[in-house]
């Protein structure tokens, strides 16, 4: 069975300085990751996923991510955060050997950024 | 870029009544599912669809609940007698391939009174 736990609920940074929401996952397997974002009033959007090439994952609006088999971790990163980047931010997890691929959430890490 | 279409954005519906929410997946796209978040908590799986059936479900996915792909566009989740617990927000996803993400509409907040 597989599990996320995202370690921050809350995250408040200012505007220029760095981002860092932690995700920690387990899985009995080989996971699949992601990360999704929900800004106020819309839906989920895919910001990166990993699906067992590369470990440090690119992704849209200047995010990244490193998953980190021997630390169960796949924590979001991104250097300069804008007041755009204000949203929910699910880390999300599926079996790679579930061919119907359920995602499984974490509670969400709340980012607020200040001016 | 194509997307999920959800409607309507928000229902209002009666304890005991049926609601059918609307989704429309990308076009090209295989698997389907449903998704909701109760305010507050985290967003759960609900049921997956490929092939014209359920391909997995979970454990809230009850009786009272179905799924339906009825013109081979629209994709719809039917609760048949409404309960307070059903509030929440109701996602749909679509992806084309086993190994691609799942893309989300916007969602349909469902408000039980």
């Amino acid at each position: 069975a597989q599990s996320v736990t995202q370690l921050d609920s809350h995250v408040s940074v200012s505007e220029g300085t760095p981002v860092l929401l932690r995700c920690n996952y387990s899985s009995s397997y080989s996971p699949s990751l992601f990360w999704y974002v929900q800004h106020p009033n819309k839906g989920l959007q895919l910001l990166l996923k990993y699906t067992s090439a590369a470990t440090l994952v690119k992704g849209i609006n200047g995010f990244e991510a490193e998953f980190k088999k021997s630390e169960t971790s796949f924590h979001l990163t991104k250097p300069s955060a804008h007041m755009s980047d204000a949203a929910e931010y699910f880390c999300v997890v599926s079996e790679t050997t579930d061919s119907w691929g359920k995602l499984q959430f974490g509670a969400g890490t709340q980012v607020v950024v200040t001016p | 870029e194509p997307e999920v279409t959800q409607t309507p954005s928000h229902q209002v519906t009666q304890m005991g009544q049926e609601v059918i929410l609307r989704c429309v997946p990308i076009s090209n796209h295989l698997y389907f599912y449903w998704y909701r978040q109760i305010l507050g908590q985290k967003v759960e799986f609900l049921v997956s669809f490929y092939n014209n059936e359920i391909s997995e479900k979970s454990e809230i996915f009850d009786d009272q609940f179905s799924v339906e792909r009825p013109d081979g566009s629209n994709f719809t989740l039917k609760i048949r007698s409404t309960k307070l617990e059903d509030s929440a927000m109701y996602f749909c996803a679509s992806k084309g391939l086993t190994n691609q993400p799942q893309h989300f509409g916007d969602g349909t907040r469902l408000s039980i009174l």
